[in-house]
C-alpha cells in the first residue's frame, strides 16, 4: 500500500480482555517496528521484525504482550489480560532496512483504551 | 546506553518568530543516525530529516535548518519565520547500529497567530 495502515484506529476494551492490533506495512518494507506512545511521551520501542522473525523484542513490557509477522508483511500485536496501564497509542512503522536510509514511516496508530 | 533528551517540553512563539528546538543524545556507538520527526495534531509522525554521525554539515531546507555538533552531542532544529502550521510536537530520535530507534519525549511547539 501507499502508507502504513493500522487497524483499528480506536479500541475500547475492558480490563482483562484480549486485544489484537493489526499493522499493514508499506509493500516491500522488510523491517517493521511496534512502538507505544503514552500521553505526553515519546514513542517507546516494543519490538522490531526483520522479515518474519523478531530481531529485537526487548521492549515488550511483559509476557502479556506478543507480536507476530507470519508472512513477513502484516503484523499483529496481541495483548492478553489487558490492564488499565496498557492504555496508549500503539504505533507501527516500517522501513527498507537494507537501503541504507532506514527511515521509519509511521502509521496513524491504534488508540487503545482499557476501562 | 542510548538516550535522547529534549529538555524543552513546551514552547510558544508568535508567528514569524524564529524558534530552536534542542536535542541532546547519548550513545557509545561511533556510527549512528539522528532524526527529527513532526507529530501534528492528527497524530501521524512525519519524517523531517536524517543525519549520520560522520556528516556534521548543517542542513537547510526552506525555513528549516539543523545544527549537528558531535562535540556537544547535540542535533538542534531551527524553524525560521514560524507559521501556525508549524504547531506540532517535534521528536528527536537516535538510531544505533542495531537498528533500534530511541525517541526523546518531544517538544510541543505552539505558534500563535
Amino acid at each position: 500500500g501507499a502508507g502504513v495502515s493500522q487497524t483499528p484506529s480506536n479500541k475500547v476494551t475492558e480490563k482483562g480482555k484480549y486485544v489484537e492490533l493489526r499493522c499493514d506495512p508499506i509493500s516491500g518494507h522488510t523491517a517493521l517496528y511496534w512502538y507505544r506512545q503514552s500521553l505526553g511521551q515519546g514513542p517507546e520501542f516494543l519490538i522490531y521484525f526483520q522479515g518474519t522473525g523478531a530481531a529485537d523484542d526487548s521492549g515488550l513490557p511483559n509476557d502479556r504482550f506478543f507480536a507476530v509477522r507470519p508472512e513477513g508483511s502484516v503484523s499483529t500485536l496481541k495483548i492478553q489480560r489487558t490492564e488499565r496501564g496498557d492504555s496508549a497509542v500503539y504505533l507501527c512503522a516500517s522501513s527498507l532496512i537494507f537501503s541504507g536510509a532506514n527511515v521509519l514511516t509511521f502509521g496513524a496508530g491504534s488508540r487503545l483504551t482499557v476501562l | 546506553a542510548q538516550k535522547v533528551t529534549q529538555a524543552q517540553t513546551e514552547i510558544s512563539v508568535v508567528e514569524k518568530e524564529d524558534v530552536t528546538l534542542d536535542c541532546v543524545y547519548e550513545t557509545r556507538d561511533t556510527t549512528y543516525y539522528l532524526f527529527w520527526y513532526k507529530q501534528p495534531p492528527s497524530g501521524e509522525l512525519v519524517f523531517l530529516i536524517r543525519r549520520n554521525s560522520f556528516d556534521e554539515q548543517n542542513e537547510i531546507s526552506g525555513r528549516y535548518s539543523w545544527n549537528f555538533q558531535k562535540s556537544t552531542s547535540s542535533f538542534n532544529f531551527t524553524i525560521t519565520a514560524s507559521q501556525v502550521v508549524d504547531s506540532a510536537v517535534y521528536f528527536c530520535a537516535l538510531r544505533n547500529t542495531g537498528n533500534q530507534f530511541y525517541f526523546g519525549t518531544g517538544t510541543s511547539l505552539t505558534v500563535i497567530p
